[in-house]
């Protein structure tokens, strides 16, 4: 079974500063790996994903994660954070095969930027 | 652009009462998903559709049903409403084939007394 783990519930930074944000996921195989973000009272957005080539994949807002399949990892990185990075980051893994694949999520990572 | 609408978005029930959430899309895909968020679970499947007709169980089902009577429409319903569903329900949808991508409703707070 897949699963997903975020080891950090809570991330704390100052703005300006960098960031990274762990997750490490269970698949046997190469898997689909997301990263979504969530502002408070709304819904799930894709932040980036990542389905082949290039392990470091960009996405919005200046985010990035890198696949390492060695190490089962896809951690979050952003060069320097805004406050309005604040939200609940929530990693997500899928399986390849037929592409009709659940996401399983991890426990999600809530981040608090401070001035 | 695409767009997934959940109904009612704040929903107080009581023990034992039967509760249907919601969820529409227009975006013409042919799976849908229901997941609750409760902290320190992040999001937990409890049931999807690969379309029209079609219910399959997720990783939480019981004490819940699904109905997909069109591509558009995917309800969630809890028969007998304990206060353990209180949670936040999430309604998505993704493509068939392809690579995965989920698009989120904004949520229903649930709240069973």
């Amino acid at each position: 079974a897949q699963s997903v783990t975020q080891p950090d519930a809570r991330v704390t930074v100052s703005e300006g500063a960098s960031l990274q944000l762990r997750c490490k996921y269970s698949y046997s195989g190469t898997p689909y790996l997301f990263w979504y973000v969530q502002y408070p009272r709304q819904g799930l957005q894709l932040l980036l994903k990542y389905y082949s080539g290039d392990p470091v994949v960009q996405g919005v807002n200046g985010f990035e994660a890198e696949f390492i399949k060695s190490n089962s990892s896809f951690h979050l990185r952003k060069a320097s954070v805004h406050w309005s990075d604040s939200a609940v980051y929530f990693c997500a893994v899928s399986g390849r095969a037929g592409g009709n694949n659940k996401l399983t999520f991890g426990q999600g990572t809530v981040l608090s930027v401070i001035p | 652009e695409a767009a997934v609408t959940q109904s009612p978005r704040n929903k107080v029930a009581v023990t034992g009462g039967k509760v249907t959430l919601s969820c529409n899309q227009t975006n013409n895909h042919n799976n849908m998903y229901w997941y609750r968020q409760d902290t320190g679970h992040g999001l937990r499947l409890i049931h999807y559709s690969y379309g029209a007709g079609s219910t399959e169980k997720g990783d939480i089902p019981d004490g819940y049903k699904a109905s997909r009577p069109s591509q558009e429409n995917f309800s969630l319903i809890l028969e007998l409403a304990t206060p353990s569903q209180t949670s936040v329900y999430f309604c998505a949808s993704g493509e068939s084939g392809g690579e995965n991508t989920l698009y989120f409703g904004a949520g229903t707070r649930l709240s069973v007394l």
